[in-house]
């Protein structure tokens, strides 16, 4: 298995919902990192988790939550979100943590905040 | 502190002629660097990456770049374009040390390919 998944591909909630994004490799990978993209704009890194342990939070708002339950699994979890944080969420893993490694991303999760 | 800056926002090229997308990078060491493709409403896929090996990289679907130390640039190329190439691209710089994970992102380049 050599890709990374994410779930759901689309979401659209209210500012007062709570929702979760998912995303799993099985690559055995060690580095997952959750990407908010908007439209026309490159990603902009949002977390790192390195052997399941959180290591870059590039100064997100506290309503974005991650959480890594394993190896295989990355979470991130949504709660009282802006109209602005509608965007493609994408995933990544990849094999270590050093600067050589690619990352591999999923397909991403299209939010929409309303 | 490293810095990665596509030159063309927006390429346009005829079917079947060649492709040449610009990227040139600033790094205090010997980077990493990569070209991904993002075709719309998807991930991102990664065509190929240099890693201080071989300066001349092959990647997936025809593409390839070279790396020029002394013209600090890594552009991407393929001899003939195919419909299925009109996408976003993006050349990245991966940072050295420290916060193993950032990638620095070029702002884009879309690639338009007409029949």
């Amino acid at each position: 298995d050599t890709e990374v998944t994410q779930t759901p591909k689309h979401l659209v909630m209210g500012m007062t919902n709570k929702k979760s994004l998912k995303c799993e490799q099985h690559m055995g990978h060690r580095a997952m990192y959750w990407y908010k993209q908007k439209a026309k704009k490159p990603p902009e890194l949002m977390f790192v988790y390195s052997y399941e342990k959180l290591s870059i939070n590039e100064s997100v708002p506290s309503r974005f939550s991650p959480e890594c339950p394993n190896s295989s699994l990355l979470n991130l979890h949504l709660h009282a979100l802006q109209p602005e944080d509608s965007a493609l969420y994408l995933c990544a893993s990849s094999p270590g943590t050093t600067s050589y490694n690619e990352q591999f991303f999923g397909p991403g999760t299209r939010l929409t905040v309303l | 502190a490293q810095s990665v800056t596509q030159l063309d926002s927006h390429v346009s090229v005829s079917e079947g002629t060649p492709v040449l997308l610009r990227c040139n990078y600033s790094s205090s060491y010997s980077p990493s660097l990569f070209w991904y493709v993002q075709h719309p409403n998807k991930g991102l896929q990664l065509l190929l990456k240099y890693t201080s090996a071989a300066t001349l990289v092959k990647g997936i679907n025809g593409f390839e770049a070279e790396f020029k130390k002394s013209e600090t640039s890594f552009h991407l190329t393929k001899p003939s374009a195919h419909m299925s190439d009109a996408a976003e691209y993006f050349c990245v710089v991966s940072v050295y040390g420290g916060s193993q994970g950032n990638l620095i992102f070029g702002k884009g380049t879309k690639l338009s390919v007409k029949p």
